[in-house]
């Protein structure tokens, strides 16, 4: 197992336009978590899967926000109408319930121009 | 509103010298507080991480320091390396899966 991946690595889309990342956690990962982080700031988080169920939401995520993970696998997040201020790097990370410590993707870098 | 706050922003320490970050935390919930490492262009990497039961943990150069009752914690790089030239997030959780971070330690060893 290569750890999280995430696609693409680099977006750049028009004001308005809608994007879907993709991230594949570790297999035997149950939990999924989606972050967003602009410059020089920390990870804020997103929205959380336990399994295939979305057990929680940030009030960050607007309307204009989806994420899902079918079957229990892989998860993508898709941003409709796509605002300059989306731009930011996108993380996916992965954990195993109980175990405390999460795994990062490399990120997906959206910039909205 | 930040939950966990992180100082400096910044610091430069010499090769060999000992790099020191400060994280203070309000939630007296939090039950798990890991440090992580980034590296540009990279997503954070866990460093090290320390339940509030332990007052310090130790991994090679890296030491956790952890007083439950002021709600801080601290990250010690000992013998700090170029190579250790990254930014540094505290954060903290309850419940072992949403993570509140810190805004980041940019950390630069000088050869």
């Amino acid at each position: 197992d290569t750890g999280v991946s995430q696609d693409p690595r680099h977006k750049i889309t028009k004001r308005g336009q809608n994007v879907t990342f993709r991230c594949d956690p570790i297999s035997e990962h149950n939990r999924l978590y989606w972050y967003r982080q602009t410059l020089g700031q920390g990870p804020e988080f997103l929205t959380y899967f336990q399994n295939e169920a979305q057990l929680e939401k940030s009030r960050l995520l607007s309307d204009r926000f989806s994420a899902e993970r079918p079957k229990g696998s892989f998860s993508t997040l898709e941003i409709q109408r796509t605002e300059q201020g989306d731009s930011a790097m996108y993380l996916c990370a992965s954990s195993l319930q109980g175990s405390g410590g999460y795994t990062f993707g490399s990120g997906t870098r959206l910039t909205v121009v | 509103q930040q939950q966990v706050k992180q100082s400096p922003q910044s610091l430069i320490v010499q090769k060999g010298g000992i790099s020191i970050i400060n994280c203070a935390y309000e939630n007296t919930a939090f039950d798990y507080f890991p440090w992580y490492q980034q590296f540009p262009g990279k997503g954070p990497a866990l460093l090290i991480a320390i339940r509030p039961d332990v007052s310090e943990k130790k991994e090679g150069r890296f030491t956790i320091s952890f007083n439950k009752s002021a709600k801080q914690f601290s990250l010690h790089i000992m013998d700090s390396q170029p190579g250790d030239s990254a930014t540094y997030f505290c954060a903290a959780s309850m419940d072992d899966y949403k993570l509140s971070f810190g805004a980041g330690t940019t950390v630069t060893v000088r050869a």
